[in-house]
């Protein structure tokens, strides 16, 4: 158990629909990563924060977007969900600049 | 650019050796990981290295060259629990807050009885 919480484990949606992924990063650490883990593609960082604000962006879509709370919590929302959004979606977290250590994921799956 | 190289399958023998490379190009280098994935779960931390040379921890050593832009992993000792997904990760940026990991496709290491 790396201490990263996500919810929910499972998602079914349909196309065109929105969704919110939530993480809760291990006690104490600032930062929070998004990635996306599809089986053509392999593991994509999507986003960072840092203590709220964004620090850095991979290849994010637009029509993703995310954000981290005052309590260090972070959530991804997907709009406008299309069949090639299906995928894992992993949070990982860390002290400034260590070892990023990941949720178990939230299995999305869009209709 | 970026571009991270693993091979995609390896196949090895219980209670042997497997070395598992991957090069990179990637801009403002600052360190590479190795981390492990079973299927359906999550990666879990298994090495660092960000100076030249090897790193030992247990079975399981990494090595690292800055100047050829090459790493492999090194599995001592092979279990059958051993069968899993290894991914390369560089970090770019020039440090402070900023982390972020490029991976590798992984490579699928199948250890046979």
């Amino acid at each position: 158990d790396s201490g990263v919480t996500q919810t929910p484990k499972h998602l079914i949606t349909a196309t065109g629909q929105r969704v919110t992924l939530r993480c809760s990063p291990r006690s104490g650490d600032l930062s929070v990563y998004w990635y996306q883990q599809s089986l053509d593609q392999g593991l994509q960082f999507l986003i960072q924060y840092y203590n709220g604000e964004e620090r850095a962006k991979g290849n994010i879509l637009e029509r993703f977007s995310a954000q981290q709370f005052p309590d260090l919590h972070s959530e991804l929302n997907l709009s406008s969900l299309e069949l090639g959004d299906s995928a894992l979606y992993f949070c990982a977290s860390s002290p400034v600049q260590e070892t990023q250590y990941f949720g178990p994921g939230t299995r999305l799956l869009v209709l | 650019g970026q571009n991270i190289d693993q091979p995609t399958e390896m196949t090895a023998t219980e209670g042997a050796i497997v070395q598992i490379n991957c090069t990179y190009q990637t801009s403002g280098f600052n360190g590479l990981f190795w981390y492990q994935q079973h299927a359906g779960e999550a990666p879990t931390f298994l090495s660092y290295n960000v100076l030249d040379g090897l790193e030992e921890k247990g079975r399981f050593s990494s090595f690292l060259s800055r100047s050829k832009g090459y790493s492999y992993l090194l599995l001592k000792e092979l279990q059958m629990k051993d069968s899993a997904s290894y991914l390369c990760a560089v970090r770019e940026g020039a440090g402070g807050a900023t982390n972020k990991l490029i991976f590798g496709t992984g490579t699928l290491l199948a250890v046979q009885p």
